[in-house]
């Protein structure tokens, strides 16, 4: 692996079921965070990590939780999806904190019906 | 309340320079990022901002007024391969990126 990548590609999901997108960094960063991005809206952070073993929240984090097990590894999870939550999600990473370049997964287009 | 503004569309012709530009109100700042984003494709780094003034990288510029609260990207020498949304985010006091909608550019031969 070089980079981030994330999993899956894309979903259809039925509402009210549980799902986890999956986002694994191999550039031994120490903050990683989950976006979504709707049309004509600008990125909206969910949640985020500054280092293993903590996490935050962001701007629109109901719904949604993280883990942080580990340096590389930083899941999404649905609990109980909506439709709203229809969205392109993208995990990013940044070597140490916001000030910094933050790098990009490919996002993972999610759909609930 | 937390705004960045940048204009939705904009479109230019291929060898043309063209400047995109962003206004931002955020509670405290710490620096001024530009992204540029292929459809489908995700966000990839072009440039930070914290002091006021111009910076340069290749054909791509962009400035940046705190006092101001102002900033822009200038793309020079276009190419067909600029076509992409470019995406304007500011670094609030809590560290925390605020994202405008982005700028869609259409490049014409």
């Amino acid at each position: 692996i070089a980079g981030i990548t994330q999993a899956p590609t894309s979903q259809i999901l039925a509402a009210g079921r549980r799902m986890t997108l999956r986002c694994t960094q191999d550039m031994r960063h120490n903050a990683m965070y989950w976006y979504r991005q709707d049309l004509g809206l600008g990125l909206r952070l969910i949640h985020y990590s500054n280092t293993a073993g903590t996490t935050g929240k962001g701007e629109v984090p109901d719904g949604y939780s993280v883990s942080r097990a580990n340096t590389d590894d930083f899941p999404l999870t649905l609990a109980s999806a909506v439709p709203s939550q229809t969205s392109v999600y993208f995990c990013a990473s940044s070597e140490r904190d916001s000030t910094d370049t933050q790098y990009f997964g490919p996002g993972t287009r999610l759909t609930v019906l | 309340g937390q705004n960045i503004d940048q204009p939705t569309e904009m479109t230019a012709t291929e060898g043309a320079i063209v400047q995109i530009n962003c206004t931002y109100q955020t509670s405290g700042f710490n620096g001024l990022f530009w992204y540029q984003q292929h459809a489908g494709e995700a966000p990839t780094f072009l440039s930070y901002n914290v002091l006021d003034g111009l910076e340069e990288k290749g054909r791509f510029s962009s400035f940046l007024s705190r006092s101001k609260g102002y900033s822009y990207l200038l793309l020079k020498e276009l190419q067909m391969k600029d076509s992409a949304s470019y995406l304007c985010a500011g670094l609030d006091s809590n560290y925390q990126l605020i994202w405008g909608a982005g700028t869609k550019l259409i490049i014409k031969p």
